[in-house]
């Protein structure tokens, strides 16, 4: 089966802009993560979604940003606004349901430059 | 709270040679671990994670780790380097009953040479 994907790969944009980007979990997991990893930093955790609702939202640095997986697959990652400060690479994780001790099934990432 | 510690920015290894690539974390309960390995360009993958029973914990591509709570480490191992196993590893820790967030390390580069 397909694992995760993100689209696009890479996205730059011009500061003030607003971006989206796009998660594909692998099919049946419920929990989705979104994380942001910038140069020589593990994953920084941004929000964690349980089927559709977003069940921890306490990682997003502020109101710019803004997550949905209205139908409990896909997930949006929406930035407004876009800062200098936003450029990194947007890592997209799923996992089986329930639970702490499961592993997480990441996606390629995009990797988003605001010049 | 819960931390994850990854005390080498850079682990160098000749090919053939044993590597330990070092972990130690900070958690109030019951720890959970995991490392990830990440080739350049591409996402995170799974290799091994501790949840409970034995301490040696086998995982893929010929990866193990030793959870050790006296000393609070899990440690990555591996009895002979490839040079194809270079690459960024991360560890990663999450609690029994605690936050279903798991806290990543900094990650340890690997090189292996030939």
């Amino acid at each position: 089966g397909a694992g995760v994907s993100q689209t696009p790969s890479n996205k730059v944009t011009e500061k003030g802009k607003y971006v989206e980007l796009r998660c594909d979990p692998i099919s049946g997991h419920t929990a989705l993560y979104w994380y942001r990893q910038s140069l020589g930093q593990g994953p920084e955790f941004l929000i964690y979604f349980q089927g559709t609702g977003a069940a921890d939202d306490s990682g997003l640095p502020n109101d710019r940003f803004f997550a949905v997986r209205p139908e409990g697959s896909v997930s949006t990652l929406k930035i407004q606004r876009t800062e200098r400060g936003d450029s990194a690479v947007y890592l997209c994780a799923s996992s089986s349901p329930g639970g702490t001790y499961n592993e997480q099934f990441f996606g390629p990432g995009t990797r988003l430059t605001v010049l | 709270a819960q931390s994850v510690a990854q005390p080498e920015d850079q682990v160098n290894v000749a090919e053939g040679n044993p590597l330990t690539v070092k972990c130690t974390y900070s958690v109030s309960g019951n720890p959970y671990l995991f490392w990830y390995v990440q080739y350049p360009n591409r996402g995170l993958q799974f290799l091994l994670k501790y949840i409970t029973g034995d301490n040696l914990v086998k995982g893929s591509y010929g990866f193990e780790a030793e959870f050790n709570k006296s000393q609070t480490s899990f440690h990555l191992k591996k009895p002979s380097a490839l040079v194809s196993d270079s690459a960024l590893y991360f560890c990663a820790v999450s609690q029994s009953g605690g936050s279903y967030i798991p806290t990543f390390g900094r990650g340890t580069s690997l090189i292996v040479h030939p």
